[in-house]
Formats: structure tokens, sequence, C-alpha cells
């Protein structure tokens, strides 16, 4: 059974930084690409960043470029993403999601940041 | 990267069909036959109910159908059960290698 476990959330002031991680099992974690989408609350789905297998090709949406980074660590099937200079806007729920056919074919529990003073 | 545009709500009675639409353009959804629909109960993780357009991954309903015309997709929920009230999201690959959502629609079951 394919299990995606985030954390790493919590409170951080605007301008912090802090680093999700999500733990794969169930699977080969090194032959799937893997991807972060949030969800503020009360809003919608946002894809945040996605990474290849090997990690050699990241993609970013244009509202985290330059502050978000994902890596991947392949030999402890773990998936991470490194946010720093955060803001108010990206207080939501991170889930980590395993892509398959280019959709996000199984999902986490998520985690919650909250980005306030 | 504009979201997708989705209904924000559609409703239907038990038994009948409703269908989500989900409109991008040719950088998107026209352009690639990935799109896939997500269902998210509230508090939930979203699930894939449909993958490249019209394929179901296995454990999902039959009920479930997608298909795309153009710019436009779309997410047919047949035999509408009390069960299928939830939020649907639609997402495409992109031509930046990225993804998009759709903004979301809330279906309610009367």
């Amino acid at each position: 059974e394919v299990q995606l476990v985030e954390s790493g959330g919590g409170l951080v002031q605007p301008g912090g930084s802090l680093r999700l991680s999500c733990a794969a099992s169930g699977f080969t974690f090194r032959t799937y690409g893997m991807h972060w989408v949030r969800q503020a609350p009360g809003k919608g789905l946002v894809w945040v960043s996605g990474i290849k297998t090997d990690g050699s090709s990241t993609n970013y949406a244009d509202s985290v470029k330059g502050r978000f980074t994902i890596s991947r660590d392949n030999a402890k099937n773990t998936l991470y993403l490194q946010m720093n200079s955060l803001r108010a806007e990206d207080t939501a729920v991170y889930y980590c999601a395993r892509g398959q056919t280019k959709s996000a074919y199984d999902w986490g529990q998520g985690t919650l940041v909250t980005v306030s003073s | 990267q504009s979201a997708l545009t989705q209904p924000a709500s559609v409703s239907g009675s038990p038994g009948q069909s409703i269908t989500i639409s989900c409109t991008g353009t040719s950088s998107d959804v026209g352009g690639y036959n990935y799109v896939s629909w997500y269902q998210q109960y509230p508090g939930k993780a979203p699930k894939v109910m449909i993958y490249e357009v019209s394929s179901r991954p296995s454990g999902v309903s039959n009920r479930f159908s997608g298909s795309k015309s153009g710019n436009t997709a779309s997410l047919t929920i047949s035999g509408l059960q009390a069960e299928d009230e939830a939020d649907y999201y639609c997402s495409s690959f992109t031509s930046s290698s990225t993804w998009v959502f759709g903004g979301g629609t809330k279906l309610t079951v009367l």
C-alpha cells in the first residue's frame, strides 16, 4: 500500500523558513516523479513544485520560484520542500503526491503551514 | 499559470447525471492528453478519479467518466449518489512542464 506522510509544518513568522518532508513507502520511490500541492484554507488546490525521479529536473509555480526548493533523497525514500522568505499567502495545507501519467496518483494527508506574526 | 476554469457549483438529484467542465488553453488542456480529475471531501486529501482525460484508476466506479474537446475537458458522473457530494478539481500538464489546477467545483446531491 502506498503511504505518503508529510511532516515539518507549523507556525512561522513572515520572512522565515521551513522545511517540509514527505516519507514514502509501499512503492519504489526512486522510479516516480513527486510533487507538492498546496491548499489555502477554504480555497482550491494549487500545484507548487515537481521533481523527476533522479532529482535532475525540477519545476516550480511562478508564485514560489526563487523562494522554494524541492529535493529528494532516494536512499531515504523522502521528498523535501525547503521554503524560504515565507509570506502570509503561503499559509496552506501542503500535500505531497506521487506522480504517475502526469497526474497526482497518490496523496499524503497534508501538513499545515501557517505564516503569521 | 492561470487556473483552469470550472463552474463553482453544480447539483443534481440521485440517479441523474451531471457534467463538470474544465476550460483551459492550447498550452494546457488543449495541447496534451494529460487532464486529471480529483475528488475531495472536506478535511480530506484529494483522490484521483480520472487520469489521461478518460482513464479510471482501479477501484474507481465506472459511473465516473472523462472526455475532452479542444480546450475543454469534462467529468461526467452518472447515476448520482449521495456519496458523490464533494469538491471536484481538474488539472492539466502544461507547456511549461508545470501542472495547473482548476478552481474547483462543489457538487451538491439534492
